[in-house]
């Protein structure tokens, strides 16, 4: 069974910082996932990688499979990206499987 | 082109009712998989199913829970003879399953308030 680790816990930071969140796993998957989550409780899927890097708008994330190591990074980060950021990697490293998360990052941004 | 609907979004009982939650896949998504959030806790793994089939179910507790995906209509997931401690956010996710790495798409939640 995957065990997922993140870091940091919580994170505060000024509006227009770098931020970059930790993740490490125990086991080779397939692929790993970042998903985001809000107050209010709805999650949602940011990337799916397997390798390198993936860009979308302000977030990047990056996966080294050897290392079992992934960062999402925020650029120029805004009040509306504060929410819960969640790594997760599948309960046996299998595409298919159920995920196991990680505890989540608590990311307050403010203005 | 909708996403992965749950249902109800939120549902109290009491103590000793049965619960039971819907979660309807996206269109085309075969796989579904229940996820529960305890309060101040993380995401936890309950059970994965395929149409008619449940693939894995380590995650979820032997006694009270049982989960299904029938041919036709939503996923359930049933809990029996609540607790206190059945308090919790669930989610259900889905995916097509198919072509090796596909991500899973996350419903909204249900959260269950055990009286």
């Amino acid at each position: 069974k995957n065990e997922v680790e993140q870091s940091p816990q919580n994170l505060t930071a000024q509006e227009g910082e770098f931020i970059t969140i930790n993740c490490s796993y125990s086991v080779g998957i397939s692929a790993l996932h970042w998903l985001q989550q809000h107050p209010g409780g709805g999650i949602v899927s940011l990337f799916m990688l397997s390798s390198g890097k993936k860009k979308h708008g302000r977030l990047i994330a990056t996966i080294n499979i050897q290392e079992k190591h992934s960062s999402l990074h925020i650029t120029a980060s805004h009040p509306r990206d504060s929410a819960v950021y969640i790594c997760a990697a599948p309960y046996s490293g299998g595409g298919a499987d159920g995920l196991t998360f990680g505890k989540g990052t608590h990311l307050i941004i403010q203005p | 082109n909708a996403g992965v609907m749950q249902n109800p979004r939120h549902l109290v009982r009491r103590r000793g009712q049965e619960a039971r939650l819907r979660c309807s896949p996206m269109k085309g998504h075969s796989h579904v998989y229940w996820y529960r959030q305890l309060p101040e806790e993380g995401l936890k793994f309950m059970v994965y199913l395929q149409k008619e089939n449940i693939i894995d179910e380590s995650g979820m507790p032997k006694e009270r829970f049982s989960a299904e995906f029938p041919k036709e209509g939503p996923s359930i997931l049933r809990i029996q003879q609540v607790v206190r401690g059945d308090s919790a956010a669930y989610f259900c996710a889905s995916s097509s399953g198919t072509g090796g790495n596909q991500p899973q798409h996350f419903g909204d939640g249900t959260r269950l308030s055990i009286l």
